[in-house]
Formats: C-alpha cells, structure tokens, sequence
C-alpha cells in the first residue's frame, strides 16, 4: 500500500552544523507533507508543513523541501543546537473526500543525535 | 494555552486484563484522535472523532479496542482484553477543525503487557 518511508534511520551532527534529514514518500495525491520532532517521552511536536503545489518552504532555522519528481521531501535544521536531538518524523497528509476526514501518515522516523 | 492532557503516563498489566486511557483535548478543539506508536515506529492512527461522532476508525481492532467521546470533549481508549502485542504508546491529539492543520499531541500513556 501507500507508504512514507526514511532514508537513514539514524543522524549524527556536530552542533552548529547543519542537518538534513531525508524522506521519501509513495502517494502523490498527498496534500500536504509536515515534520514532526518527537523528544523522549513526549508526543510529536509540529515543526514545519509544506502544500503539495510548493517546492520549499521556509521556518526559524528549519526549511522544508519537496521534490515530487522523485517524490522525496527533506528537512534542514540550520547551526543544530543539542536541543534538537530527537526524533524526526516526516508525515502525509491526504483527504478523504474532502471536509474533516484528512488522514495523518508518519513514516518510522529518523534520530538526530547532536554532539557538542 | 494548556495542551494536551493524557492519563496514567505508565500502565503496566498482564495480558488479557484491560485497560483505560483518558484524553483531554485542547479546549475548543473539536477532531480528537487516537495513535497507537509502537517502540522504534512511526504513530498509526487508530480511531479519529469529530466532536462525538467517529470519523474513521477503519484501523482500530474492533475486536478488543473500543474508544468513545461522549460529550464531544475527552475521550476514552480501551483495550479488553489486551495482548502482547498491544505494548505500545497510546498518544491523544486534538485540532481545531481536523483540516489540513496542527495537530497538537499530548505526552501519551505506555503500556506494557507482560
């Protein structure tokens, strides 16, 4: 079935480097894609979403940017600061039928370990 | 704005017993849902409200979960009885509208069974 998937199931950057962080995704009827940071012990945190009819979209020291030729999507954290280690996921968004039904898929998630 | 609010955090049970988790969404937020994340993987949906009437629950084990929101505010998720297989972080978000949006997550509960 439709799935969304990682590249690289961990990361590891030096702090003040920055990070890139990939995904590639399978359904091309998604609407909208979104990263999600996830912290230990702690629910996803929203970071940063981009429409399917936009290429990059930019946030305080994230960008977000969406190739649908290849269908791969990738998150860049600039100058990445140790606050940043957790987990990364990428996640589609697609409706069914329109109205409240859109559905959230999230991919298993990339660890971004920060070294000072 | 105080987020979402979930309990236990921890639960621990054998197998075949059963188990309740409580939601607290976000004041104001009608689409409430429930994810089910196990270890090392990537939250699934399992049951999805809008106000107090069920939107998709089309990957919910009817079997042995059942979830309700009866006054369209907090939520209910319970498993009766549980398996193995049912450890797992059992996460609450909510949205203002369900749309294309945020959804704000609570800390979640983790349930082990042993």
């Amino acid at each position: 079935g439709e799935s969304v998937g990682l590249h690289l199931p961990t990361l590891s950057v030096q702090e003040g480097d920055n990070s890139i962080i990939n995904c590639a995704y399978s359904n091309s009827a998604s609407d909208y894609f979104i990263w999600y940071k996830q912290e230990s012990g702690k629910g996803p945190q929203f970071i940063i979403d981009i429409r399917s009819n936009m290429d990059k979209r930019q946030g305080q020291r994230v960008t977000v940017l969406l190739n649908k030729t290849v269908k791969h999507l990738s998150l860049q954290i600039a100058a990445t600061q140790p606050g940043d280690s957790a987990v990364y996921f990428c996640a589609e968004m697609g409706g069914s039928g329109g109205g409240s039904n859109y559905k959230l898929t999230f991919g298993k998630g990339t660890l971004l370990t920060v070294n000072p | 704005e105080a987020g979402v609010a979930q309990s236990p955090r921890y639960k621990i049970i054998e197998k075949r017993q059963s188990v309740a988790f409580w939601c607290n969404p976000i004041s104001g937020h009608a689409t409430l849902y429930w994810y089910q994340q196990i270890l090392g993987q990537g939250p699934k949906l399992l049951i999805q409200f809008q106000n107090n009437g069920v939107v998709d629950d089309s990957q919910l084990p009817k079997d042995r979960f059942s979830a309700e929101r009866l006054k369209g505010v907090d939520s209910t998720l319970k498993i009766q009885p549980a398996k193995l297989e049912d450890s797992a972080v059992y996460l609450c978000a909510s949205s203002l509208h369900g749309g294309p949006y945020e959804q704000y997550f609570g800390p979640g509960t983790r349930l082990t069974v042993t």
